[in-house]
């Protein structure tokens, strides 16, 4: 079973706008990370936040996290077209081998 | 540095027909992990490998069998390939001692099977 189930499933916005995905998992975790999927290609990894951690930033990238609510958001500010692609999280429930366990994605569309 | 690399990128298998995916990596990582992509289902775990020598099973490993020979390569195969297992197929390494936990990906391997 997926342990990360992203929303929306699908998301289409204007170039300029910023764009919010959602992620929730159903039991504890180590980190959060999120990966984007251009089409036809590998994922590519994004950002990871600890447990232990609420918020973390990578450029235009803002991650938020909520153990309380076991959720997460991706904000991306200021799409560009380049942004187009999908985004998963990942959760790490276990230690050692970290057996990341994914969403089914969310498909974003940055429109010109 | 080619890091994760995936062959075939893609084959066309008949029902009942064997194959195997090699994935290599030239980062001396120590974990590498099968996954299969399918429409709606996000990325779901074949099988993983903590080492040379070692493998285990990941969430869907029925029909799937795993090689770790080399540290640097991890071989997927498919005994008897069935109309269910057409997907795209990625392999990822990570290194063992990290604590940032980021998976590097290829780029994935299409599987038709007929």
């Amino acid at each position: 079973s997926q342990q990360g189930e992203e929303d929306p499933q699908a998301l289409s916005i204007q170039e300029g706008e910023n764009a919010t995905m959602n992620c929730s998992y159903k039991t504890s975790i180590n980190n959060l990370q999120w990966y984007r999927q251009n089409s036809g290609r590998g994922l590519v990894h994004l950002i990871l936040i600890r447990s232990n951690e609420r918020e973390k930033h990578s450029g235009r990238l803002r991650v938020t996290l909520d153990t309380s609510k076991k959720s997460s958001s991706l904000l991306i500010t200021a799409s560009r077209a380049a942004d187009t692609a999908s985004y998963f999280c990942a959760t790490d429930r276990s230690r050692g081998a970290q057996k990341l366990v994914f969403g089914q994605g969310t498909r974003l569309t940055i429109n010109p | 540095n080619a890091g994760v690399t995936q062959t075939p990128k893609f084959r066309v298998l008949k029902t009942g027909q064997s194959m195997t995916l090699l994935c290599a990596q030239d980062m001396n990582h120590e974990y590498m992990y099968w996954y299969r992509q399918d429409p709606g289902m996000g990325l779901r775990l074949i099988h993983y490998s903590v080492g040379e020598g070692t493998t285990a099973k990941g969430e869907v490993p029925d029909g799937y069998n795993v090689s770790r020979l080399k540290k640097q390569n991890f071989l997927l195969g498919l005994e008897s390939a069935a109309p269910s297992q057409t997907s795209v197929y990625f392999c990822a390494s990570r290194p063992g001692t990290t604590m940032t936990g980021e998976l590097f990906f290829g780029e994935g391997s299409r599987l038709t099977v007929l």
